[in-house]
């Protein structure tokens, strides 16, 4: 089975600075990744997906991840940080057994962004 | 376009009692999932519906259980609710197709008193 670490169940930075949210898997096959937002009160909302194309991926709200097979890192990244972007961000990887499919997340990392 | 959809928001039960939550999905999309999301201990795969058939189901027991419409909404049901069933419902769907993204709804938020 496969299984999603995300280093960090807490990130404080402050508005403008770097954010960065780190993500491991295991996965045996090339795998399928995502990175979700949860604002509060609210569903998940797909922030960027790896699909096996560029390692080097873009999603909204200027965040951006790079697939790193070597270090089996999916690893969230914005330059600068926003009020705004104060949520929950969930690491997750598509899990296929027999035909069968679900989403494996990891546990969260809550996000905090200070004045 | 219209996302995914559920009812009701917010939802009250007494232990013992049954809740039934509802979604529905992206217009295309033919595969609905459930999770649960209770309070520290993450998300965790419910169930997967597609085609009218379930086709996976996560480690949960069996009064939690689930059906989807010819028109690929879905409903879950939970039988002799308990405190600890007290979490927010996620629904989300996609298209069985290359990618495996999954769109969420807005989520049931369950309180089992």
């Amino acid at each position: 089975a496969q299984s999603v670490t995300q280093l960090g169940s807490h990130v404080s930075v402050s508005e403008g600075a770097l954010v960065l949210l780190r993500c491991n898997y295991s996965s045996s096959v090339p795998p399928y990744l995502f990175w979700y937002v949860q604002y509060p009160n609210q569903g998940l909302q797909l922030l960027l997906k790896y699909t096996s194309a560029a390692t080097l991926v873009k999603g909204i709200n200027g965040f951006e991840a790079e697939f790193k097979k070597s270090e089996t890192s999916f690893h969230l990244t914005k330059p600068s940080a926003h009020m705004s972007d104060a949520a929950e961000y969930f690491c997750a990887v598509s899990e296929t057994i027999q035909g069968a499919q679900k989403l494996v997340f990891g546990q969260g990392t809550r996000l905090t962004i200070n004045p | 376009e219209a996302g995914v959809t559920q009812s009701p928001t917010h939802l009250i039960k007494t232990r013992g009692q049954q809740a039934t939550l509802r979604c529905s999905p992206i217009s295309g999309h033919t595969s609905v999932y459930w999770y649960q999301q209770a309070l520290g201990l993450g998300l965790q795969f419910l169930l997967w519906y597609d085609e009218g058939e379930e086709r996976n189901r996560g480690n949960f027991p069996p009064r939690f259980s689930g059906r989807q419409f010819p028109n690929y909404s879905s409903e879950l049901n939970v039988n002799a609710l308990e405190l600890e069933d007290s979490a927010l419902y996620l629904c989300a769907s996609s298209f069985l197709g290359v990618t495996y993204e999954q769109y969420f709804g807005p989520g049931t938020r369950l309180t089992v008193t």
